[in-house]
């Protein structure tokens, strides 16, 4: 029971150009979603959050858009930089944990 | 300064036989949590505590225990390690369910063989 998806496994991108990742949600409960991102051979970082009571939340390159209606968010990188080639995972907080998706990795190409 | 530490980074162990990973954070934080992270399935919740003997269960809590005998320390144990326990487990840790952003801060794994 995924209730956290992310579709797209892969994903790449030229230097510069916008990065755009997307995650699908199932439980209409959960009332914060996170962005975490992964380098090989260490743990998640967070990256960004956004409350179920807002439709964006920016934070330098890095913005967050959350679609309720659609159960939907998606991380805008711009402009992708090189450094931010990693595996990137959506979450969303349930009542007591996290729900993660399955990850999706970013390849940013010079 | 590593906010959590888990150790073995690395372990291969034989089926059958016990296991017992660790979680040690520098944080003073209430929440801990393991997951495992698996191809395909992203981080799986195993257990996480809520304070020092206060635990409960996750989604794929079967075969694993957990104990909190001090802030700091989470352990993990595989009862009888599973080949399909194979996988890399990740600790977390969290100051309390108000903090604003709901960040986890993660440990770097430990990659655990079952042969």
């Amino acid at each position: 029971d995924q209730q956290v998806k992310q579709n797209s496994p892969s994903l790449s991108v030229q230097e510069g150009r916008i990065s755009i990742l997307n995650c699908d949600y199932t439980n209409s409960m959960f009332d914060y979603f996170l962005w975490y991102k992964k380098y090989p051979a260490e743990g998640p970082t967070f990256l960004i959050s956004i409350s179920s009571i807002k439709d964006k939340n920016e934070d330098g390159r890095f913005t967050v858009f959350l679609n309720k209606s659609a159960k939907h968010l998606s991380l805008h990188i711009v402009p992708s930089q090189p450094g931010d080639s990693a595996v990137y995972f959506c979450a969303a907080k349930g009542v007591n944990d996290m729900r993660f998706g399955a990850g999706t990795r970013l390849t940013v190409k010079p | 300064d590593a906010g959590i530490t888990q150790s073995p980074r690395h372990k291969v162990t034989e089926t059958g036989t016990p296991v017992t990973l660790r979680c040690h954070q520098t944080e003073n934080h209430r929440y801990m949590y393991w997951y495992r992270q698996d191809p395909g399935h992203g981080l799986r919740l195993i257990h996480y505590s809520y304070g020092v003997k206060d635990t409960d269960k996750g989604e794929v809590s079967d075969g694993y225990s957990v104990s909190r005998s001090k802030t700091e320390d989470f352990l993990l144990t595989l009862e009888s390690a599973t080949s399909s326990q194979t996988s890399v487990y990740f600790c977390a840790s969290q100051e309390g369910l108000g903090t604003y952003n709901y960040g986890y801060t993660f440990g770097s794994g430990t990659r655990l063989t079952v042969v």
